[in-house]
């Protein structure tokens, strides 16, 4: 039971274009939500966040929207870079679900940014 | 600027084996997290611990103990290794449950 869906597996873009990475969930009760992002042989790092009585963030180049009617957030970078290439997780949280410290991730988006 | 270390980086085992997985992190912070990374499957929470002390069962916990042996350190054993348990594994932590977690590079686990 996938509670946190990417259903893209890969996206491709050129340099300069808007990316954006999209992401499902189930639960009702999440009420915050993550993107990391991962290079190969690294561990993930944290990109940006949102809180659920939100539905607008941005950091720079990086913008997360959330829709909590439709229980969807996507993640846009303006304008990509070839550095962005890389692994993008969605990751969700819960803090009244009684499970606490469990974040549930997405199964990740590879992003390749064509120069 | 160390952040999260786990040692080691690459292991083999054979079936039947045992293994601990070590990770220590340098930020003071309270929570610390393990979780394991399969193709496809994204990244699935094995044990945490909320604060010093204390452990608890993520996703999937079979297979695994975990001990949190001071704030700073959080361990995780494989007592009798399975070919099921092949994955990269990687170790995190937090300020405080809801803060982003910082994570390690990862053990790549291999078990024949």
């Amino acid at each position: 039971d996938q509670q946190v869906k990417q259903n893209s597996p890969s996206l491709s873009v050129q340099e300069g274009r808007i990316s954006i990475l999209n992401c499902d969930y189930t639960n009702s009760m999440f009420d915050y939500f993550l993107w990391y992002k991962k290079y190969p042989a690294e561990g993930p790092t944290f990109l940006i966040s949102i809180s659920s009585i939100k539905d607008k963030n941005e950091d720079g180049r990086f913008t997360v929207f959330l829709n909590k009617s439709a229980k969807h957030l996507s993640l846009h970078i303006v304008p990509s870079q070839p550095g962005d290439s890389a692994v993008y997780f969605c990751a969700a949280y819960s803090p009244r679900s009684g499970n606490t410290g469990k974040l549930i991730f997405g199964q990740g988006t590879t992003l390749q940014v064509k120069p | 600027n160390a952040g999260v270390t786990q040692t080691p980086k690459f292991q083999v085992l054979k079936t039947g084996q045992s293994m601990t997985l070590q990770c220590a992190q340098d930020m003071n912070h309270n929570s610390m997290y393990w979780y394991r990374q399969d193709p496809g499957m994204g990244l699935r929470l094995i044990y945490y611990s909320a604060s010093e002390g204390t452990t608890d069962k993520g996703e999937v916990p079979n297979g695994y103990n975990v001990s949190r042996l001071n704030k700073r350190e959080f361990s995780l054993r494989l007592e009798s290794a399975a070919p099921s348990q092949t994955s990269v594994y990687f170790c995190a932590s937090s300020e405080d449950r809801i803060q982003p977690q910082h994570f390690g590079d990862g053990t790549r686990l291999s078990i024949l």
